[in-house]
């Protein structure tokens, strides 16, 4: 089976940085995804690493070191749109195509 | 615009009395899938099409099934929902061999 951690709750200040960390233990690892989700609303993709290092999109950065089992996001210049659960998820070899996600962490960006 | 539509967005049903959720695509991808999400958990995988191949976790209830007519429409069904099996339902796709998966913005079941 798969085991994914990451904190329940942050709370950051608008134009701040943050950064999520989730930590995964898991057999065949196959790529790490990270997703955005408001509240009432669908997951939607963010980032994806399947190698060690930094992907950087915009605002947003993920970093992945595979023999730590480790991942982080981070945000920069927050914004409050940005205060949303991120969800961490693992995908494994011969698994096909199927993720299991962390339970998420509820970012709040205040003024 | 391509995406994942899911219809109804709210869904109330009494104990027992049979739900049915839909879920269709213009995206023309062949994997589908449907995750249970309760209150503040993680998506949890019910299951999955590969094209018409169904994939069922293991730990799925009898009570959740699906149907997938054609590659734009899935459905699930949940024969006698219970109250705990009030929660949302999000259905999403990908192209075989990328895990990237686009969800739709999903169907909340309450039960009463």
């Amino acid at each position: 089976g798969q085991n994914i951690d990451q904190p329940t709750e942050m709370t950051a200040t608008e134009g701040a940085i943050v950064q999520i960390n989730c930590t995964y233990q898991t057999s065949g690892f196959n790529g790490l995804f990270w997703y955005q989700q408001h509240a009432g609303e669908a997951p939607t993709f963010l980032s994806y690493n399947v190698l060690d290092g930094l992907e950087e999109k915009g605002r947003f950065s993920s970093f992945l070191s595979r023999s730590k089992g480790y991942s982080y996001l981070l945000l920069k210049e927050l914004q409050m749109k940005d205060s949303a659960s991120y969800l961490c998820a693992v995908a494994v070899t011969g698994g096909g195509n199927k993720l299991t996600f962390g339970t998420g962490t509820q970012l709040k960006v205040e003024l | 615009d391509a995406m994942v539509i899911q219809n109804p967005r709210y869904q109330v049903t009494q104990f027992g009395k049979p739900v049915t959720l839909s879920c269709s695509q213009t995206l023309n991808h062949n994997v589908m899938y449907w995750y249970q999400q309760k209150s503040s958990q993680a998506p949890k995988l019910l299951f999955h099409y590969y094209d018409k191949d169904f994939n069922n976790e293991a730990d799925t209830p009898d009570n959740f099934q699906s149907r997938r007519p054609n590659t734009s429409f899935c459905f699930l069904d949940i024969r006698s929902p219970g109250l705990g099996d009030a929660a949302m339902y999000l259905c999403a796709t990908s192209n075989a061999g990328a895990n990237v998966l686009t969800f739709g913005a999903g169907s909340r079941l309450t039960v009463l």
